[in-house]
């Protein structure tokens, strides 16, 4: 089946810098997403992105289904961005996920 | 509009025992799905729902697991008889359509001690 990989798996910056994080898949996807998991344990669905790039705010997103990998662009970053991201990509009608990066964002 | 719906939060049972958890997907989504984490894991499908039907169960770790969506609403996860290595957070999500769209619960958080 599908394998997805993300990297780092942790990160640790200071507010106001700038981040990139990856996410490779195995094979093609019918849809690649983005999550943040906030320190509560919610999932929070960040972008829904099969190709192309995508912008919101301080976040934007590219994935470049060719080459079979997304990345996840933090500009700015502010201590509410901490926690965990995870990329997920959708074959089959399910979600496979990869094991996240655990972003820290200190003051 | 209402958001997915997860309860309990959280719930702590023996070994054992008998937990279910409830899931009020947002209204008028047909597709409803549960994922888990156990602890240290990544977060594993378990099952879809088309309406009130199992679309896909291949993700069911074993027969202790029952999921149910009666009328299309709501769905229900048994787990009987719950064993330690059922701790987890376990998802809802529900979306409009097939692919994408993915609206997630905040989980529930279970311990089997």
């Amino acid at each position: 089946g599908i394998q997805v990989e993300q990297s780092p798996p942790d990160l640790i910056l200071q507010e106001g810098a700038n981040s990139t994080l990856r996410c490779n898949f195995s094979d093609s996807v019918n849809n690649l997403q983005w999550f943040h998991q906030n320190p509560w344990g919610q999932l929070i669905n960040l972008f829904y992105i099969p190709s192309g790039t995508k912008q919101n705010g301080r976040l934007s997103a590219t994935t470049v289904a060719t080459e079979r990998y997304s990345l996840l662009y933090i500009s700015s970053s502010q201590t509410t961005d901490s926690g965990v991201y995870f990329c997920a990509a959708d074959s089959n009608y399910q979600l496979i996920w990869g094991a996240g990066t655990k972003l820290i964002i200190k003051p | 509009e209402a958001g997915v719906t997860q309860f309990p939060s959280h719930s702590v049972i023996e070994k054992g025992q008998t937990v279910t958890l409830r899931c009020d997907p947002i209204s008028g989504h047909d597709n409803l799905y549960w994922y888990r984490r156990v602890m240290g894991k990544e977060i594993k499908f378990l099952l879809h729902f088309v309406k009130e039907s199992k679309q896909d169960e291949s993700g069911m770790p074993n027969n202790r697991f029952l999921a149910e969506r009666t009328g299309g609403t709501y769905s229900t996860l048994k787990v009987q008889p719950a064993e330690l290595e059922d701790s987890g957070v376990y998802f809802c999500a529900s979306s409009p359509g097939t692919y994408g769209g993915y609206t997630f619960g905040s989980g529930t958080r279970l311990t089997v001690v």
